[in-house]
């Protein structure tokens, strides 16, 4: 099993509809949680961070986790074509690496 | 600086030669990673700097890899005698703390022929 499993896509939305990237990790005791988005050619770039249980949003973003369930997610309300990228899970191992381990990404197309 | 700031942003070199990159963090983060990113892929750990304490080497795929962090700051990745399953995007990131965000720098494309 891997550390942080996500699908790898693509998943396919149309504009304006509801986009739920999902991620499952491997280490009970994690507790800092990150998704970042990475377009085509470039870095990673920071959308969101969790460390509790439950749901937390941010404009169109929110962010969900499930610590019994080990199971965190991204919600994108309203999506637009410029989401389209692929978007990173990444978990803080409690055990172990100390830096964050990252999940090979879901691609996410936003059709117009 | 404002970010995190990686040189040189593409390199080219022939097998067999060694290669530096470096690695500028953000001002006052504590915590330094390198990571690699091949082609298509996810991002692979290399190398984990905290503070003053030992660095977390267990992701370096070789003892051809090797890392530095001068003064808490600068960090430079050495890569020996490259070889093409070296080629890859070198990733730098810095943050506040273990449990902090990471900030990506814009990455060294290393391409080795």
């Amino acid at each position: 099993q891997k550390e942080v499993e996500q699908n790898s896509g693509p998943l396919s939305v149309p504009e304006g509809a509801i986009a739920s990237l999902n991620c499952t990790y491997s280490d009970r005791g994690s507790q800092s949680f990150f998704w970042y988005r990475q377009y085509s050619g470039k870095s990673p770039e920071l959308i969101m961070f969790i460390y509790s249980n439950g749901d937390k949003e941010d404009g169109r973003f929110t962010a969900q986790l499930n610590k019994a369930s080990q199971y965190v997610s991204l919600l994108i309300r309203d999506s637009q074509p410029s989401d389209s990228a692929t978007y990173l899970c990444a978990v803080n191992m409690n055990t172990g690496r100390r830096a964050l381990t990252f999940g090979s990404g879901t691609r996410l197309q936003v059709q117009p | 600086g404002a970010g995190v700031s990686q040189s040189p942003s593409n390199k080219v070199t022939e097998k067999g030669k060694d290669v530096e990159l470096r690695c500028d963090p953000i001002s006052g983060h504590t915590a330094l990673y390198w990571y690699r990113q091949s082609l298509g892929q996810g991002l692979e750990f290399l190398i984990y700097f905290q503070g003053n304490s030992a660095p977390d080497k267990s992701g370096l795929p070789s003892d051809r890899f090797s890392a530095e962090r001068t003064g808490g700051s600068v960090s430079t990745l050495t890569i020996q005698r490259t070889q093409q399953e070296d080629s890859a995007v070198y990733l730098c990131a810095s943050s506040a703390g273990t449990s902090s965000p990471l900030h990506f720098g814009n990455g060294t494309r290393l391409t080795v022929t």
